[in-house]
């Protein structure tokens, strides 16, 4: 199976800061990689999907890219709203990363 | 708007069965695959499966084949998660999903509001 690893697995940023967190596979899923975004109590929100297309609804700060095995969710610019755990999923077998932390600095 | 609104929570002893619910609705002529994901307490998202409701075709991840039982009920536009006999490490939360197809270009673009589930003796 395709196995996905996220780093870092915490991550402490301020207001305003600009993010990357970044998701490996084991081995080459092309562009079929997702974000999700998961805030404690809630359901997971779909952010980006096929590495890059950002889900509608979704703000422009939050931006994905890769391809391969590599692939990257950045933030721009930090906001309240976005301290969550951030998720990554490969859609070959649906298998999720372990997840990122985001936490307030 | 695609809305999934997933049954109540939960609480069972070991051995017990358990169906749980998912009923989609707001698809419109799209056909949707309803999947489900578990969240053990503070631990991440798990993949289980996924079913198309219009002919009851089932995916498992090979996790959960053999350990759960996914269905659906197309008239209803409900799909459901089962267990035979539940153990204490079965306690979690299980949203379903949806997706507008299977396969590499899938994405969960909806999410249910979860379904806690607590096996407890």
């Amino acid at each position: 199976d395709i196995q996905m690893t996220q780093s870092p697995s915490s991550l402490s940023a301020s207001i305003g800061d600009r993010v990357t967190i970044t998701c490996r596979a084991s081995q080459s899923i092309s562009s079929y990689l997702n974000w999700y975004q998961q805030k404690p109590g809630k359901a997971p929100k779909l952010l980006i999907y096929a590495a890059s297309s950002l889900q509608s609804g979704v703000p422009s700060r939050f931006s994905g890219s890769g391809s391969g095995t590599d692939f990257t969710l950045t933030i721009s610019s930090l906001q309240p709203e976005d301290f969550a755990t951030y998720y990554c999923q490969q859609s070959y077998s649906a298998l999720f990363g372990q997840g990122t932390k985001l936490e307030i600095k | 708007e695609v809305q999934l609104v997933q049954s109540g929570a939960e609480v069972k002893r070991p051995g017990e069965s358990l169906k749980i619910s998912c009923k989609g609705s707001g698809y419109g002529s799209t056909s949707y695959w309803i999947g489900w994901v578990r969240q053990m307490p503070g631990k991440g998202l798990e993949w289980m499966g996924i079913i198309y409701p219009g002919d009851s075709d089932t995916r498992y991840s090979p996790s959960f084949q053999g350990q759960v039982t996914i269905s659906a009920d197309k008239s209803i536009s409900t799909a459901y998660l089962q267990w035979g006999s539940l153990k204490a490490s079965d306690t979690a939360m299980y949203y379903c999903v949806s997706s507008r197809y299977w396969g590499p270009t899938s994405y969960f673009d909806y999410w249910g509001q979860g379904t806690l589930v607590t096996v407890s003796s």
